[in-house]
C-alpha cells in the first residue's frame, strides 16, 4: 500500500547525542515536510523540501538538520543543539491537490 | 501572515448527540482549508478539505464543514457522534502554491473531542 513510513516509533536519547528519524514515502510526491508536535501547541514546521537536493527551513529549524538525496527519503536529525527535543515528530508529503499525507509519527524522549 | 484559531480546546459530548468544532482563520489572500483527525500516538488523517466551489464540504466518517468567507470560519460538524470519534481534531489553512506542489499548512492548536456513553 502507498503511504509514509516513519521509524523508529519510539526513541530515547541521552543529552548531547544526535539522533536521526527516518521518513520514507512511496507516493511519488515531490514535496516532503517535518513537523514537531507538542501538547497544546498544534504542529510546527521544522523543515520542508520541494525537490531532491533542496530543502528550506521552517518556523523552528534551529537544532535540526535534514537531507533529501532521494525523492522517497527525507530523514531528520535532531542535534545536541536542540534545547528541548522531547516531542512527537511527524513527517508528511503533499499531493497534487494540496492535502498533506502523514506518517504515524516518531516519539522522541530525552533521558 | 496567516493564522488559525480553534475556539475550543476541549469539547465533551454524549454519544449520538450532534457536535460542532469551531475554526476561524485570518489571511490576506485566498486560502485552502482542511480538517484533520488524530487518534492517540498516531499521525494525522485528512477528514475533508475546501479548495474551491461549494462551501459545504463532506468528508469521511460522516463529518462535514462549511466555509464562510465573510466570517472567515470553517466549522466542522457531525449530526450524531460515536464513541470512536473521540480524538484530536486540527483545522489548517494554506495558501497553496501550485509551483512545485509546495503547500505550507498553518495548523490550529487542536480541539480534543471526548464522546461519552
Amino acid at each position: 500500500d502507498g503511504g509514509i513510513t516513519q521509524s523508529p516509533k519510539y526513541l530515547f536519547r541521552k543529552e548531547g547525542q544526535n539522533v536521526t528519524l527516518s521518513c520514507e514515502q512511496n507516493l511519488n510526491h515531490d514535496a516532503m515536510y517535518w513537523y514537531r508536535q507538542d501538547p497544546g501547541q498544534g504542529l510546527r514546521l521544522i523543515y520542508y523540501s520541494q525537490i531532491v537536493n533542496d530543502f528550506q527551513k521552517g518556523d523552528i529549524a534551529e537544532g535540526y538538520s535534514v537531507s533529501r538525496e532521494k525523492k522517497e527519503s527525507f530523514p531528520l536529525t535532531v542535534t545536541s543543539a536542540q534545547k528541548n527535543p522531547t516531542a512527537f515528530y511527524l513527517c508528511a508529503s503533499s499531493g497534487s491537490h494540496g492535502e498533506l499525507f502523514f506518517g504515524e509519527g516518531s516519539r522522541l524522549t530525552v533521558l | 501572515a496567516q493564522s488559525v484559531t480553534q475556539l475550543d480546546s476541549q469539547v465533551p459530548v454524549f454519544e449520538e448527540a450532534p457536535v460542532e468544532l469551531r475554526c476561524n482563520y485570518s489571511s490576506s489572500v485566498s486560502v485552502y482549508l482542511f480538517w484533520y483527525v488524530q487518534y492517540p500516538n498516531q499521525g494525522l488523517q485528512l477528514l475533508l478539505k475546501y479548495l474551491s466551489g461549494s462551501t459545504l464540504v463532506k468528508g469521511i466518517n460522516g463529518f462535514e464543514a462549511e466555509f464562510n468567507k465573510s466570517q472567515t470560519s470553517f466549522h466542522l460538524r457531525k449530526p450524531s457522534v460515536h464513541i470512536s470519534d473521540t480524538a484530536e481534531y486540527f483545522c489548517a489553512v494554506s495558501s497553496f502554491m501550485f509551483s512545485g506542489g509546495y503547500n505550507k499548512l498553518i495548523f490550529g492548536a487542536g480541539t480534543r473531542l471526548a464522546v461519552h456513553p
